[in-house]
């Protein structure tokens, strides 16, 4: 069982199409991160969430951790071809000497012209 | 200027070999760590080292070996290279002060042992 499940793990649109991915948990977490990876790259951090409720926005990108924080969310308004790539949400569980990246199984997006 | 750069690129091999992988940070981060990232793209810590000490060994078979020899290196070291090891290995670094840390991933090594 993957602790963080993100759905759905393909989504193919057009580009205006406005779209929502989702991770979902059954565990609270501090603290949540979305990154974007795309073809023959690392991934990039996108946006850290903290607080339960948060909404933080990045240009025509919304992100939103859920009350409880167990879940958050991604919405992309007027998705455009640059938009296409594999949307990653991340926790990170804080040990004694350091923190560890957890990552879900990511949303793969494909946006065509 | 790269942030985190790792080389070989590619690096196709047979099994049974010995290969390295070698990465650098130049953002005066405390912390390094390497990934794999299969061919589902499920992306997995396997190490992790702050100011050049061992903090995260996963489940790693021994076979794996990472050496950092200052805070700004993290090489990983693999002996009898086996058919499953093919995948997408990336380094990252960070500066651990707390919850939320970025983490910045250097462009990865597609490893493919045939």
């Amino acid at each position: 069982t993957q602790l963080l499940e993100q759905s759905p793990q393909f989504l193919s649109i057009q580009e205006g199409e406005n779209l929502t991915v989702y991770c979902n948990s059954s565990s609270v977490f501090s603290s949540l991160q979305w990154y974007r990876q795309e073809p023959g790259e690392g991934p990039v951090l996108l946006v850290t969430v903290v607080t339960g409720g948060e909404v933080k926005k990045l240009k025509r990108l919304t992100f939103q951790f859920g009350d409880a924080r167990k879940d958050s969310s991604l919405h992309i308004t007027a998705a455009q071809p640059g938009d296409t790539g594999l949307y990653l949400c991340a926790v990170t569980f804080l040990g004694t000497s350091g923190s560890r990246l957890t990552f879900g199984e990511g949303t793969q997006l494909t946006v065509n012209p | 200027d790269t942030a985190v750069s790792q080389t070989p690129k590619y690096l196709v091999t047979q099994m049974g070999n010995d290969k390295s992988i070698k990465c650098e940070q130049n953002l005066g981060h405390d912390t390094m760590y390497w990934y794999k990232q299969d061919s589902k793209k499920f992306l997995k810590i396997m190490f992790s080292y702050n100011n050049k000490e061992l903090i995260i060994n996963e489940t790693v078979p021994n076979r794996f070996s990472p050496k950092s020899p200052d805070k700004a290196h993290l090489n990983l070291h693999i002996n009898s290279l086996e058919l499953g090891d093919s995948a997408v290995y990336f380094c990252a670094s960070s500066q651990v002060v707390g919850r939320g840390d970025t983490q910045y991933f250097g462009p990865g090594t597609r490893l493919t042992v045939l």
